[in-house]
Order: C-alpha cells, then sequence, then structure tokens
C-alpha cells in the first residue's frame, strides 16, 4: 500500500501561474520528500523536509509539512513549460534506524504548464 | 556519469521465460533500493539493502522476484516465469544510510512480458 496521497491527481496551469499540491500520509514520518518525474523518466529528487521542520524554500520551490494534520504541500512559483512534470511526495517512516530509508510514495501530481 | 546506471533501459520477454536486471549505485552508497512503477502510479516498495543485507522485502512482491546484492556493490533483480502482469517500469535507487538523506534514482528497465 502506498504511504502518501496527492492532491489534485491532475493540474493544468500557464506559465507564470503557481502551482501548489497537497499530500497527506498515514503513519509518523522521519522526513518528507518530493521528487519530480519527467515521462518514461526517473525520479529527481527535488526537496527534503524533516520532521521538525514547517517550512523549506529551495530556489522557486517552496514546501511546507504539518505533521499534525500529516499533510505536505508544494507550492511551484512562477512555474515554466519545463516544470511540466509528475510530482511525487514520498515518506520515510518514523521509528528505526532500519526504517529511514525505506521510501513510500503517494501516486504523484502530473502537472501540465502551458506557454 | 557518476549517478545510478540500470541496464537494460528496455526488455521484452515472452511469458513464462526469466529476466534479469542490473542496477549500479552510486559508488559511495550504501543503501539500495528497488522499486516497480505502472503507468499512472508511484513507485511500489519492492526491496532494499543496506551494503549486501536485504533489509526488507515487500510483502506483495512473490516468490518468482528474488534480488542480490552480493558484494555491497551492484544488484540484480530477477524474475522468473514473467507474467503480463510484471510489466512495468522498475526502477533502482541508492542512497546514504545516515541521518535523512535523499534517494538517487536510475533511468530504469521498462519490462514488457508479451
Amino acid at each position: 500500500s502506498q504511504q502518501g496521497e496527492e492532491d489534485p491527481q491532475a493540474l493544468s496551469i500557464q506559465e507564470g501561474e503557481n502551482a501548489t499540491m497537497n499530500c497527506s500520509y498515514k503513519t509518523s514520518i522521519n522526513n518528507l520528500q518530493w521528487y519530480r518525474q519527467n515521462s518514461g523518466r526517473g525520479l529527481v529528487h527535488l526537496i527534503l523536509i524533516r520532521s521538525n521542520e514547517r517550512e523549506k524554500h529551495s530556489g522557486r520551490l517552496r514546501v511546507t509539512l504539518d505533521t499534525s494534520k500529516k499533510s505536505s504541500s508544494l507550492l511551484i512559483t512562477a512555474s515554466r513549460a519545463a516544470d511540466t512534470a509528475s510530482y511525487f511526495c514520498a515518506s520515510t517512516r518514523g521509528g528505526t534506524t532500519d526504517s529511514w530509508g525505506k521510501l513510500q510514495f503517494g501516486a504523484g501530481t502530473q502537472v501540465v504548464v502551458t506557454p | 556519469d557518476t549517478g545510478v546506471s540500470q541496464d537494460p533501459r528496455h526488455k521484452i520477454t515472452k511469458r513464462g521465460q526469466n529476466v534479469t536486471f542490473r542496477c549500479d549505485p552510486i559508488s559511495e552508497h550504501n543503501r539500495l533500493y528497488w522499486y516497480r512503477q505502472t503507468l499512472g502510479q508511484g513507485p511500489e516498495f519492492l526491496t532494499y539493502f543496506q551494503n549486501e543485507a536485504q533489509l526488507e522485502k515487500s510483502r506483495l512482491l512473490s516468490d518468482r522476484f528474488s534480488a542480490e546484492r552480493p558484494k555491497g556493490s551492484f544488484s540484480t533483480l530477477e524474475i522468473q516465469r514473467t507474467e503480463q502482469g510484471d510489466s512495468a517500469m522498475y526502477l533502482c535507487a541508492s542512497s546514504l544510510v545516515k541521518g535523512a538523506t535523499e534517494a538517487f534514482f536510475g533511468q530504469g528497465t521498462r519490462l514488457t512480458v508479451v
């Protein structure tokens, strides 16, 4: 079973607009990560937020984490056509060291940015 | 190229045949993961290694699937007696074990069972 669920499943916006997608998870986590996947390709790591952090920025990306609601959001500002991809959240479960590395993914949000 | 590499990139096989995929992780990474991904879905965890030890195997994985990482470097994933339902993208990733670190993914092996 998958740990995370992204919302919305699909998002279509125009260049320059902001894209926001949300992720909910089920169990306690050590950290939550966001990945991007272009069609038919491997996943590329975007940003990692630890369970004791609430917000993090990286370039045009902003991630928030609300552990009380078991949710995270990814904001892409000033989107570009090149941002067209699927975006996945993935978390590592809280607990023993052995569980730190096992990433559990949601089903993803497919983002289309039109010029 | 110092990233994660997977071989082959594409594999077409007849139902009932065995297939083996290879993954070469980033050299200093001691954790290696295998995931399977079908169209429109997120990656589904299969198994992972820390060095040569296989720490966890998904309960969803049938006995036809086996993975090895004999010297703690590259890994192989074998599927015996392939079925059409095995058609998917098989992704390998690696990471460091200490702390909370990102995983680096290969480009995947796309398996088609006909």
